[in-house]
């Protein structure tokens, strides 16, 4: 089964940084890779879906990239409603595995 | 609006089983694949299971393969989740989730203790 990686686990950062998380697949996924947000006891929201397309409704401070193996989510000004933890996802076949996730913290 | 709402979560012995349920609304329901996606308390989102818009095909993450049943009733616009033998390390909120590719909409979720 193709496992998914992501980095760092946890980030703290000032508000206005720009901030990256990576996932990398223990084989390539071609770009059937999802970001999805999950606020403090909230339910996971998605951000982007074929690794770079912004679903609808998401700040464009928000975006993605990567194929195959490497994919990054960017943050190009984070804000105080951005902490969360981040979670990316293979979506081409089963089994459809998570990253751990990467909380993500207000400096 | 899109909406799926959880039900049949509670409190169960190990060993014993629990039929969870998640209606949907403000969609075509029968013409989605649908997943169910659990989450431990304080941990990370763990994929459970998937089927297709018909119900023709299922499949199953391995640490629930054999005990877990997926499947759908498209006349009442419900997904469910028959959970057997439950052990304590299936305790997790379970959320069903609308496929568009990615998992577009989520339920609440419901949450299941597995605890004598």
């Amino acid at each position: 089964d193709i496992q998914m990686t992501q980095s760092p686990s946890s980030l703290s950062a000032s508000v206005g940084d720009r901030v990256t998380i990576t996932c990398r697949a223990s084989q390539g996924i071609s770009n059937y890779l999802a970001w999805y947000q999950q606020k403090p006891g909230k339910v996971p929201k998605l951000l982007i879906y074929a690794a770079s397309t912004l679903q609808s409704g998401v700040p464009s401070r928000f975006s993605g990239s990567g194929s195959g193996t490497d994919f990054t989510l960017t943050i190009s000004s984070l804000q105080p409603e951005d902490v969360a933890t981040y979670y990316c996802q293979k979506c081409n076949s089963a089994p459809y595995t998570f990253g751990q996730g990467t909380k993500l913290e207000i400096k | 609006e899109v909406q799926l709402v959880e039900s049949g979560g509670g409190l169960v012995q190990p060993g014993g089983s629990l039929r969870l349920s998640c209606a949907a609304s403000g969609f075509t329901f029968s013409s989605y694949w649908m997943h169910w996606v659990r989450q431990a308390p304080g941990k990370g989102l763990v994929w459970v299971s998937r089927i297709t818009s018909d119900g023709s095909s299922t499949t199953y993450a391995d640490s629930v393969k054999g005990r877990f049943t997926i499947s759908r009733d498209n006349a009442k616009n419900t997904l469910y989740l028959q959970m057997n033998s439950l052990r304590a390390e299936d305790t997790a909120v379970y959320y069903c989730a609308r496929v568009n590719g990615p998992l577009d909409y989520w339920g609440q979720g419901t949450l299941v203790t597995v605890s004598s």
